[in-house]
Protein backbone atom coordinates (compact mmCIF):
# COMPACT_ATOMS: atom_id res chain seq x y z
CA UNK A 1 0.00 0.00 0.00
CA UNK A 2 0.97 3.32 -0.20
CA UNK A 3 3.22 5.26 2.41
CA UNK A 4 2.31 8.06 4.32
CA UNK A 5 4.53 9.49 6.79
CA UNK A 6 3.49 11.56 10.21
CA UNK A 7 5.98 13.76 12.25
CA UNK A 8 7.00 14.30 15.02
CA UNK A 9 5.44 11.03 16.32
CA UNK A 10 5.47 12.98 19.86
CA UNK A 11 5.73 15.76 21.11
CA UNK A 12 5.57 17.77 24.29
CA UNK A 13 4.99 21.37 24.42
CA UNK A 14 4.18 23.91 27.24
CA UNK A 15 0.52 26.06 27.20
CA UNK A 16 0.67 29.03 25.19
CA UNK A 17 3.38 27.26 22.52
CA UNK A 18 2.63 26.33 18.94
CA UNK A 19 3.37 22.90 17.53
CA UNK A 20 3.45 21.76 13.91
CA UNK A 21 2.67 18.67 12.50
CA UNK A 22 3.58 17.39 9.24
CA UNK A 23 2.28 14.80 6.92
CA UNK A 24 3.70 13.82 3.53
CA UNK A 25 2.61 11.49 1.33
CA UNK A 26 6.22 9.44 0.35
CA UNK A 27 5.34 7.59 -2.91
CA UNK A 28 2.16 9.31 -4.29
CA UNK A 29 0.76 12.71 -5.03
CA UNK A 30 -2.01 13.84 -2.65
CA UNK A 31 -4.25 16.18 -3.80
CA UNK A 32 -6.06 16.20 -0.69
CA UNK A 33 -5.55 15.09 3.00
CA UNK A 34 -7.74 14.80 5.97
CA UNK A 35 -6.78 15.46 9.78
CA UNK A 36 -8.25 13.83 12.25
CA UNK A 37 -8.31 13.96 16.26
CA UNK A 38 -8.65 10.67 18.42
CA UNK A 39 -9.29 10.30 21.99
CA UNK A 40 -8.44 7.25 23.85
CA UNK A 41 -10.07 4.53 23.10
CA UNK A 42 -12.75 6.71 20.39
CA UNK A 43 -13.42 7.10 16.96
CA UNK A 44 -11.68 9.38 14.63
CA UNK A 45 -12.90 12.58 14.31
CA UNK A 46 -12.34 14.28 11.02
CA UNK A 47 -11.26 17.94 12.13
CA UNK A 48 -10.91 19.33 8.60
CA UNK A 49 -9.98 18.85 4.65
CA UNK A 50 -6.75 19.59 3.50
CA UNK A 51 -6.62 20.49 0.03
CA UNK A 52 -3.50 21.67 -2.14
CA UNK A 53 -3.23 24.71 -3.11
CA UNK A 54 -6.37 26.23 -1.63
CA UNK A 55 -8.19 26.82 1.91
CA UNK A 56 -9.01 23.77 4.62
CA UNK A 57 -12.10 22.93 4.79
CA UNK A 58 -13.01 22.57 8.77
CA UNK A 59 -15.82 20.46 10.33
CA UNK A 60 -18.34 22.15 12.74
CA UNK A 61 -16.85 23.23 15.63
CA UNK A 62 -13.08 23.07 14.69
CA UNK A 63 -11.58 26.40 14.95
CA UNK A 64 -9.73 27.26 12.04
CA UNK A 65 -7.55 29.99 13.72
CA UNK A 66 -6.43 27.52 16.12
CA UNK A 67 -5.86 24.91 13.89
CA UNK A 68 -3.77 26.25 11.01
CA UNK A 69 -3.87 23.96 7.94
CA UNK A 70 -1.20 24.53 4.88
CA UNK A 71 -1.25 21.79 2.29
CA UNK A 72 1.28 23.70 -0.13
CA UNK A 73 2.90 20.94 -2.23
CA UNK A 74 1.30 17.61 -3.49
CA UNK A 75 2.66 15.35 -0.67
CA UNK A 76 2.89 17.61 2.39
CA UNK A 77 -0.21 19.03 4.53
CA UNK A 78 1.08 20.84 7.86
CA UNK A 79 -1.11 21.39 10.46
CA UNK A 80 -0.17 23.66 13.46
CA UNK A 81 -1.85 23.85 16.93
CA UNK A 82 -1.39 27.52 17.91
CA UNK A 83 -1.48 28.53 21.39
CA UNK A 84 -1.73 24.94 22.63
CA UNK A 85 -3.82 24.35 25.93
CA UNK A 86 -3.78 21.04 27.83
CA UNK A 87 -7.27 20.68 26.48
CA UNK A 88 -5.63 19.98 23.00
CA UNK A 89 -3.65 17.17 24.18
CA UNK A 90 -4.77 14.35 22.13
CA UNK A 91 -3.76 11.97 18.86
CA UNK A 92 -3.79 13.65 15.81
CA UNK A 93 -3.70 11.73 12.48
CA UNK A 94 -3.39 12.59 9.02
CA UNK A 95 -4.81 10.65 6.05
CA UNK A 96 -3.70 11.35 2.24
CA UNK A 97 -6.63 10.36 -0.75
CA UNK A 98 -5.38 7.98 -3.38
CA UNK A 99 -7.40 7.13 -6.17
CA UNK A 100 -7.84 3.28 -7.16
CA UNK A 101 -9.57 1.89 -9.23
CA UNK A 102 -12.34 5.03 -9.10
CA UNK A 103 -11.95 4.37 -5.31
CA UNK A 104 -10.86 7.30 -2.91
CA UNK A 105 -8.91 5.23 -0.91
CA UNK A 106 -7.13 7.09 2.62
CA UNK A 107 -4.19 5.74 3.41
CA UNK A 108 -3.13 7.06 7.04
CA UNK A 109 0.01 8.56 8.94
CA UNK A 110 1.18 6.84 12.42
CA UNK A 111 0.12 9.40 14.35
CA UNK A 112 0.98 12.31 16.49
CA UNK A 113 0.92 11.96 20.35
CA UNK A 114 0.67 15.98 21.34
CA UNK A 115 0.77 16.62 25.68
CA UNK A 116 0.47 20.01 26.63
CA UNK A 117 1.64 20.99 29.92
CA UNK B 1 -24.28 14.70 7.29
CA UNK B 2 -23.78 10.60 7.26
CA UNK B 3 -24.00 8.97 10.26
CA UNK B 4 -22.22 5.63 11.05
CA UNK B 5 -23.15 3.19 13.96
CA UNK B 6 -20.92 0.32 15.10
CA UNK B 7 -22.13 -2.83 17.00
CA UNK B 8 -20.74 -4.17 19.34
CA UNK B 9 -18.36 -1.64 20.93
CA UNK B 10 -16.48 -4.79 22.06
CA UNK B 11 -16.20 -8.31 21.01
CA UNK B 12 -14.40 -11.56 22.61
CA UNK B 13 -14.11 -14.76 20.69
CA UNK B 14 -12.30 -17.84 21.01
CA UNK B 15 -9.33 -18.35 18.74
CA UNK B 16 -10.64 -20.39 15.45
CA UNK B 17 -14.19 -18.66 15.97
CA UNK B 18 -15.75 -16.37 13.50
CA UNK B 19 -16.19 -12.41 14.13
CA UNK B 20 -19.08 -10.45 12.98
CA UNK B 21 -19.07 -6.60 13.22
CA UNK B 22 -21.95 -4.72 12.47
CA UNK B 23 -22.29 -1.22 10.76
CA UNK B 24 -25.65 1.24 9.89
CA UNK B 25 -25.60 4.00 8.01
CA UNK B 26 -27.66 6.88 7.36
CA UNK B 27 -26.86 8.66 4.65
CA UNK B 28 -28.33 6.70 1.10
CA UNK B 29 -25.90 8.55 -1.15
CA UNK B 30 -22.95 6.88 0.93
CA UNK B 31 -21.59 4.51 -2.15
CA UNK B 32 -17.89 3.27 -0.83
CA UNK B 33 -17.53 1.57 2.49
CA UNK B 34 -13.51 0.36 3.96
CA UNK B 35 -13.03 -1.04 7.08
CA UNK B 36 -9.74 -0.08 9.40
CA UNK B 37 -7.90 -1.99 11.46
CA UNK B 38 -5.93 -0.34 14.54
CA UNK B 39 -3.76 -1.94 16.58
CA UNK B 40 -2.78 -0.67 20.17
CA UNK B 41 -0.67 2.75 18.83
CA UNK B 42 -0.50 2.56 15.51
CA UNK B 43 -2.10 3.97 12.59
CA UNK B 44 -5.28 2.20 11.22
CA UNK B 45 -4.93 -0.28 8.36
CA UNK B 46 -7.40 -0.73 5.20
CA UNK B 47 -8.10 -4.60 5.75
CA UNK B 48 -11.17 -4.38 3.03
CA UNK B 49 -13.52 -2.29 1.41
CA UNK B 50 -17.06 -2.42 -1.20
CA UNK B 51 -19.09 -0.31 -2.94
CA UNK B 52 -22.37 -0.22 -3.22
CA UNK B 53 -22.59 -2.15 -6.52
CA UNK B 54 -21.92 -4.85 -5.72
CA UNK B 55 -23.15 -6.80 -1.96
CA UNK B 56 -20.26 -8.95 -0.92
CA UNK B 57 -16.54 -8.97 -1.36
CA UNK B 58 -14.18 -11.66 0.23
CA UNK B 59 -10.31 -11.38 1.06
CA UNK B 60 -9.02 -14.88 2.40
CA UNK B 61 -10.70 -14.79 6.20
CA UNK B 62 -12.03 -11.51 6.08
CA UNK B 63 -15.26 -10.74 4.14
CA UNK B 64 -17.59 -7.72 4.21
CA UNK B 65 -21.32 -8.11 3.20
CA UNK B 66 -23.40 -4.76 2.12
CA UNK B 67 -27.55 -4.34 2.32
CA UNK B 68 -28.22 -1.24 0.64
CA UNK B 69 -31.81 -1.12 0.74
CA UNK B 70 -31.15 -1.12 4.86
CA UNK B 71 -28.11 0.57 5.02
CA UNK B 72 -25.88 -1.67 6.78
CA UNK B 73 -22.54 -3.48 6.03
CA UNK B 74 -20.86 -6.02 8.25
CA UNK B 75 -17.15 -7.44 8.29
CA UNK B 76 -16.83 -11.18 8.60
CA UNK B 77 -13.65 -12.79 9.70
CA UNK B 78 -13.28 -16.48 9.88
CA UNK B 79 -11.03 -18.45 11.97
CA UNK B 80 -9.91 -15.50 13.77
CA UNK B 81 -6.10 -15.75 15.45
CA UNK B 82 -4.79 -13.96 18.21
CA UNK B 83 -2.94 -11.53 15.76
CA UNK B 84 -6.65 -10.11 14.49
CA UNK B 85 -7.25 -8.63 17.91
CA UNK B 86 -7.27 -4.93 17.27
CA UNK B 87 -9.74 -2.50 17.34
CA UNK B 88 -11.68 -2.21 14.19
CA UNK B 89 -13.58 0.61 12.60
CA UNK B 90 -16.25 0.58 9.65
CA UNK B 91 -16.40 3.92 7.22
CA UNK B 92 -18.64 5.17 4.91
CA UNK B 93 -18.30 8.08 2.09
CA UNK B 94 -18.87 8.81 -1.12
CA UNK B 95 -16.48 8.01 -4.01
CA UNK B 96 -17.60 11.62 -5.66
CA UNK B 97 -19.07 14.53 -4.35
CA UNK B 98 -18.98 15.29 -0.41
CA UNK B 99 -15.62 16.02 -0.59
CA UNK B 100 -14.68 11.89 -0.11
CA UNK B 101 -14.93 12.61 3.26
CA UNK B 102 -15.02 9.30 5.75
CA UNK B 103 -17.11 9.03 8.47
CA UNK B 104 -16.18 6.40 10.59
CA UNK B 105 -17.85 4.00 13.07
CA UNK B 106 -17.38 4.02 17.14
CA UNK B 107 -15.05 1.12 16.57
CA UNK B 108 -14.88 -2.19 18.05
CA UNK B 109 -12.40 -3.57 19.99
CA UNK B 110 -11.70 -7.29 19.49
CA UNK B 111 -10.21 -9.77 21.54
CA UNK B 112 -9.34 -13.04 19.94
CA UNK B 113 -8.38 -15.30 23.01
CA UNK B 114 -6.14 -18.82 23.08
Amino acid sequence: GAVVSQHPSWVICKSGTSVKIECRSLDFQATTMFWYRQFPKQSLMLMATSNEGSKATYEQGVEKDKFLINHASLTLSTLTVTSAHPEDSSFYICSARMTVLAKNIQYFGAGTRLSVL
Amino acid sequence: GENVEQHPSTLSVQEGDSAVIKCTYSDSASNYFPWYKQELGKRPQLIIDIRSNVGEKKDQRIAVTLNKTAKHFSLHITETQPEDSAVYFCAASKVTGGGNKLTFGTGTQLKVEL
